[in-house]
């Protein structure tokens, strides 16, 4: 069945440093959202990528989407404590309208 | 602002007991969810609903079930509680849109501890 890998599972970083958590599918997604959940918190939806190749920015926060709808990136520059959290990818695969999520990465940022 | 209120935020119960895990939305969402959310493993779906006593399996739905008999609730059963349905469960819910996927909503989460 289809399968959405993501990398890595944690990162330290200090902060001021840029982060990037990687999103892989197995197959090719009709579109891909990304997650926040802060410690103790629930996912909170961050954006929603649908064309092949597209870029959105959020603040410090950038997303892609892969030419070939099969992989994305979430990329924070310069990063802050407030960053602290596990992000999540999420894909529908064509045909389907079940979203599959990634297993997460962890953000841990060091004051 | 949507909400999605589960009934509990922490729950014990013991191996072999019927456990009823509830979910209410007030945006009145046609989809609801269940996952378990353990670490290392992301968002497991369970149960999904996408209409008022519909439902279809999930990756994992072995020893669960759920009940939607009304719009805004979504109701997931642990037939017979066992130690390794241990977990945090959160529930979802999300519009249906023209255009495919919408953001999920999510509760706050019931820490299901079996003992």
């Amino acid at each position: 069945g289809q399968q959405v890998m993501q990398i890595p599972q944690y990162q330290h970083v200090q902060e001021g440093e840029d982060f990037t958590t990687y999103c892989n599918s197995s197959t090719t997604l009709s579109n891909i959202q990304w997650y926040k959940q802060r410690p103790g918190g629930h996912p909170v939806f961050l954006i929603q990528l649908v064309k092949s190749g597209e870029v959105k920015k959020q603040k410090r926060l950038t997303f892609q989407f892969g030419e070939a709808k099969k992989n994305s990136s979430l990329h924070i520059t310069a990063t802050q404590t407030t960053d602290v959290g596990t992000y999540f990818c999420a894909g529908q695969g064509g045909g389907g309208f079940k979203t599959i999520f990634g297993a997460g990465t962890r953000l841990f940022v060091k004051a | 602002d949507v909400k999605v209120t589960q009934s509990s935020r922490y729950l014990v119960k013991r191996t072999g007991e019927k456990v009823f895990l509830e979910c209410v939305q007030d945006m009145d969402h046609e989809n609801m969810f269940w996952y378990r959310q353990d670490p290392g493993l992301g968002l497991r779906l369970i149960y999904f609903s996408y209409d008022v006593k519909m439902k279809e399996k999930g990756d994992i739905p072995e020893g669960y079930s759920v009940s939607r008999e009304k719009k805004e609730r979504f109701s997931l059963i642990l037939e017979s509680a066992s130690t390794n349905q241990t977990s945090m469960y959160l529930c979802a819910s999300e519009v249906v849109a023209g255009g495919g996927a919408q953001p999920q909503h999510f509760g706050d989460g019931t820490r299901l501890s079996i003992l």
